[in-house]
């Protein structure tokens, strides 16, 4: 699977919009972008993935470029709630079989009053 | 519907001991996986399960055994235990394919301590 890279932290006022980047060069075609964020020592919890269209949904939004070499996850008002840290992975999904998701460290966002 | 159980959620072996920690998912998922995350670390995977019968190594696989008896549950043993296995562990599971997004289900965790 293709390697990702994300910053290591970032901070986000409360109420305005958080973009988490993520640069993914070596996906591939059949790879989506999957996003997960893990609140304190909880479980790992999906938001969202995307192969090469925008999408969006209740939690958040997901930006890929044309080139699909990097994406952009955007929580639109963040809230304190969404501290935590979020990993971007890309992952091969076909009906043969999935490759199993490979985490790197991440990116912790603060959410600050 | 219970979703992924791991069992037990804490537990403090001395070193040398063995033990075995069970995962197991009640929505019929054909994958499992089991990963382990150290503190400031993302997770890491150590084994995983495409199918009943079946098992795969992951990054990290050296001093853990797996089975995989039944569909439903997903077993990490530890057969010697050593200080570097502590670790709060995380089992997964999903369906195959495109079934749910591929998305990963996460149980609450299992935190070892060995001394």
């Amino acid at each position: 699977d293709a390697k990702t890279t994300q910053p290591p932290s970032m901070d986000c006022a409360e109420g305005r919009a958080a973009n988490l980047p993520c640069n993914h060069s070596t996906i591939s075609g059949n790879e989506y972008v999957y996003w997960y964020r893990q609140i304190h020592s909880q479980g790992p919890q999906y938001i969202i993935h995307g192969l090469k269209n925008n999408e969006t949904n209740e939690m958040a939004s997901l930006i890929i470029t044309e080139d699909r070499k990097s994406s952009t996850l955007i929580l639109p008002h963040a809230t304190l709630r969404d501290t935590a840290v979020y990993y971007c992975i890309v992952r091969g999904i076909r009906n043969s079989g999935n490759t199993p998701l490979v985490f790197g460290k991440g990116t912790r966002l603060s959410v600050i009053a | 519907n219970a979703g992924v159980t791991q069992t037990p959620k804490f537990r403090v072996l001395k070193t040398g001991q063995s033990m075995t920690l069970l995962c197991a998912q009640d929505m019929n998922h054909e994958y499992m996986y089991w990963y382990r995350q150290d503190p400031g670390m993302g997770l890491r995977l150590i084994h995983y399960s495409v199918g009943e019968g079946t098992t795969a190594k992951g990054e990290v696989p050296d001093g853990y055994n797996v089975s995989r008896l039944k569909k439903q549950n997903f077993l990490l043993g530890l057969e010697s235990a050593a200080p570097s296995q502590t670790s709060v562990y995380f089992c997964a599971s999903n369906p195959r394919g495109f079934q749910g997004n591929g998305e990963l289900f996460f149980g609450e965790g299992s935190r070892l301590t060995v001394l």
